[in-house]
């Protein structure tokens, strides 16, 4: 089984461009979540789709960041326009419907986004 | 959600047994303890969870004491390539599919 891709694995652009993340989630797991780590920080929650639906968006820091999961398969996460503050490594992840005890989430290896 | 205090860092050497202790004093009774792991250049990964006693897989073991306001997360002959990160988290049994809050976690460093 594969598992949680994620595209690019790294980018660097400069502030006021824009970037588009891409996340493929493990075929069959309707949840999907967006996550990020800024420099020295911990890893925080940006959002949750459930199929195509956003399930929990209160993560999001502002208005620049757009997150979409049409058709409910892979989900993009843009920036626009990019700010310094914006560096830091987005993590996708995804689950299966929740249920039972508990609702393992498997991660993608990150993208490392460099704003300049 | 509880809040969780565990070590920033800590050593061990190859062979040994590693035992990383969670502090989440105001754990809920709907909640449950889950640990991940994350190596560099990688996202966190599932290692075990529980909800009371212990629990063991192939990897760990997992004590949580009556009262549940710890956990220890205990590493059997640990390796060089346990060199990695460890997070506690406490998530609510119910709305399974809500998010991860992620504290600093444990920053482990196993010496040859």
């Amino acid at each position: 089984e594969a598992g949680v891709t994620q595209f690019p694995s790294h980018s660097v652009i400069e502030k006021g461009q824009t970037v588009t993340l891409r996340c493929d989630p493990i075929s069959g797991h309707d949840n999907l979540y967006w996550y990020r780590r800024v420099m020295g920080k911990e890893i925080k929650f940006l959002l949750h789709f459930v199929k195509e639906s956003k399930q929990d968006e209160s993560g999001m820091p502002n208005n620049r960041f757009l997150a979409e999961r049409t058709g409910g398969t892979y989900s993009t996460l843009k920036v626009q326009p990019a700010e310094l503050e914006d560096s830091g490594v987005y993590f996708c992840a995804s689950s299966r419907i929740p249920g039972g005890n508990y609702n393992e989430q498997f991660f993608g290896p990150g993208t490392r986004l460099t704003v300049l | 959600l509880a809040k969780t205090t565990q070590p920033i860092s800590m050593d061990s050497y190859e062979g040994q047994e590693v035992n990383i202790t969670c502090s989440h004093n105001n754990i809920a009774t709907n909640d449950y303890i889950t640990w991940y792991q994350q190596f560099p250049s990688q996202g966190p990964r599932f290692i075990i969870q529980g909800y009371k006693t212990k629990v063991t897989n192939e990897v760990a073991s997992l004590f949580i004491p009556a009262d549940r306001k710890s956990s220890t997360l205990s590493l059997p002959r640990v390796s060089l390539s346990d060199t990695a990160v460890y997070y506690c988290l406490v998530q609510t049994r119910y709305n399974a599919g809500n998010m991860l809050t992620f504290g600093g976690g444990t920053r482990l460093m196993v010496k040859p």
